[in-house]
C-alpha cells in the first residue's frame, strides 16, 4: 500500500503570510501531485512533478510555487497567502507501468488564510 | 482541453439497493483512461475502479461496475447492494494518454445510503 504523508494537517495564516505544505511518499513513485479541493469545484490540479527537480504546471497554478527536492518529497509554497487560497490541499503520488494511473492520496492539509 | 463533468450533486438511496452516478468527459485524445475515486467522511480519498478507453468490456470490481458508453463520452458508476459504508463523495476522473500522468477530476457526487 502506497504511503503519502502530508504536513501540517491544519494551518492558519494571515493574508500575506508565507506557507509551505510538505508531502512525502515512501513507495518510490515517480509522479507527485498537488490538488486543492473546494466545494463545487472538486479536485483541481495545482502542480505536479515526474521526478526530482522537475515541475509541471497544473490547471490552477496562480499564487503557488512547488518544488520537488527528492523522489520522496514535494513541497507546495504560498509566498503571499490570500483568503482565496483557503482550501483543503491534497498531495498524491503515482508510479509508472500498468498500475501507474492509480493515484495514492495523502490525508489532506487544511489551510485557512484570515 | 480535457474536461470531466458530474451533474448530479447528491443522491439518496436505501440500503441494499442500486445507485447509478453519471459522468461525461471531453477529450481530443483517442486513447485515455477513466477512473472513479471515493472520498469518505474522514476525508480519505481511495481509488475504486478504472476503464481504459480501448477496452470494450465494462470494468467490474466487487460491487462496483462501470457503464462505459464511448460514443456518448460517458462513464457511469453503478454500485449494487449498497451498504451504509458506501455513503461518500464519488469523483470521476480522466487522464489522456498523451497528456502526462495528471488526472483531471469532476466536481463529485455525494451519495447518502439510509438504513
Amino acid at each position: 500500500e502506497a504511503a503519502v504523508t502530508q504536513s501540517p494537517r491544519n494551518k492558519v495564516t494571515v493574508t500575506g503570510g508565507n506557507v509551505t505544505l510538505s508531502c512525502r511518499q515512501t513507495n518510490s513513485h515517480n509522479y507527485m501531485y498537488w490538488y486543492r479541493q473546494d466545494t463545487g469545484h472538486g479536485l483541481r490540479l495545482i502542480h505536479y512533478s515526474y521526478g526530482a527537480g522537475n515541475l509541471q504546471i497544473g490547471d490552477v497554478p496562480d499564487g503557488y510555487k512547488a518544488t520537488r527536492t527528492t523522489q520522496e518529497d514535494f513541497f507546495l509554497l504560498l509566498e503571499l497567502a490570500s483568503p482565496s487560497q483557503t482550501s483543503l490541499y491534497f498531495c498524491a503520488s503515482s508510479g509508472t507501468g500498468g498500475s501507474g494511473n492509480t493515484l495514492y492520496f495523502g490525508e489532506g492539509s487544511r489551510l485557512i488564510v484570515v | 482541453a480535457q474536461k470531466v463533468t458530474q451533474t448530479q450533486t447528491s443522491i439518496s438511496v436505501m440500503e441494499k439497493t442500486t445507485v447509478t452516478m453519471d459522468c461525461v468527459y471531453e477529450t481530443q485524445d483517442s486513447s485515455y483512461f477513466l477512473f472513479w475515486y471515493k472520498q469518505t467522511a474522514s476525508g480519505e480519498i481511495v481509488f475504486l475502479i478504472r476503464q481504459d478507453s480501448y477496452k470494450k468490456e465494462n470494468a467490474t470490481v466487487g460491487h462496483y461496475s462501470l457503464n462505459f458508453q464511448k460514443p456518448k463520452s460517458s462513464i457511469g458508476l453503478i454500485i449494487t447492494a449498497t451498504q451504509i459504508e458506501d455513503s461518500a463523495v464519488y469523483f470521476c476522473a480522466m487522464r489522456e494518454d498523451q497528456g502526462g500522468r495528471a488526472l483531471i477530476f469532476g466536481t463529485g457526487t455525494t451519495v447518502s445510503v439510509s438504513p
